[in-house]
């Protein structure tokens, strides 16, 4: 059971780049989301999506995008990488019932230079 | 959402109970009280979830007062491997609404 799968592990960005951060789940969750962690701080919530053509803006989500097509992908993509968004990026994934807990990937460890 | 306060750090040593309490004094009525664990590099794990009283599982307690204004987690008998920030949340994951995480506690297992 892979649970939640995050991609690249690493980067590193020029100024003003862009990518994509991919996160697919295996558990046929409806709810993923997107977390940044910067060193020392605790998660911070950028988008989260609660099923196939639903996004919703967290509380950090200027300079990302988001889309999902499907109920096992949840890309998340930087337009014009800043030096600011260099951070730890989490997806996570978790059930339509509300009982249940957020399932996390290992991350994604991006630096903007 | 119900905001939470928690110690920024705790020390503690092998073998030793350790209980990490939160605040959470505005907590609905319908809201979960959940734990997390992270570990260096890794994204967070889910310890523990309760609602009222006291739940057990095999790695940790939550015990819950009454009028639900704070919680407590309780971890028995600690090793060097549960040194690790632990974060509580507090709400209920409906409908378009999404929980938040605090700065956690940081705990530190000395030998």
């Amino acid at each position: 059971n892979a649970g939640v799968t995050q991609t690249p592990k690493f980067r590193i960005l020029k100024i003003g780049q862009s990518m994509t951060l991919q996160c697919t789940q295996d558990m046929n969750h409806n709810y993923m989301y997107w977390y940044r962690q910067d060193p020392g701080m605790g998660l911070k919530l950028i988008y989260y999506s609660v099923g196939a053509g639903i996004t919703d803006k967290g509380e950090v989500p200027n300079g990302y995008n988001v889309s999902r097509s499907t109920t096992e992908d949840f890309p998340l993509r930087l337009e014009l990488a800043a030096p600011s968004q260099t951070s730890v990026y989490f997806c996570a994934s978790s059930s339509r019932d509300e009982s249940q807990p957020q399932h996390f990937g290992d991350g994604t460890r991006l630096s903007i230079l | 959402l119900a905001k939470t306060t928690q110690p920024i750090s705790m020390d503690s040593y092998e073998g030793q109970e350790v209980n990490i309490t939160c605040s959470h004094n505005n907590i609905a009525t319908n809201d979960y009280i959940t734990w997390y664990q992270q570990f260096p590099s890794q994204g967070p794990r889910f310890i523990i979830q309760g609602y009222k009283t006291k739940v057990t599982n095999e790695v940790a307690s939550l015990f819950i007062p009454a009028d639900r204004k704070s919680s407590t987690l309780s971890l028995p008998r600690v090793s060097l491997s549960d040194t690790a920030v632990y974060y509580c949340l507090v709400g209920r994951q409906t409908g378009r609404r999404a929980l938040t995480f605090g700065s956690g506690t940081r705990l530190q297992v000395q030998p």
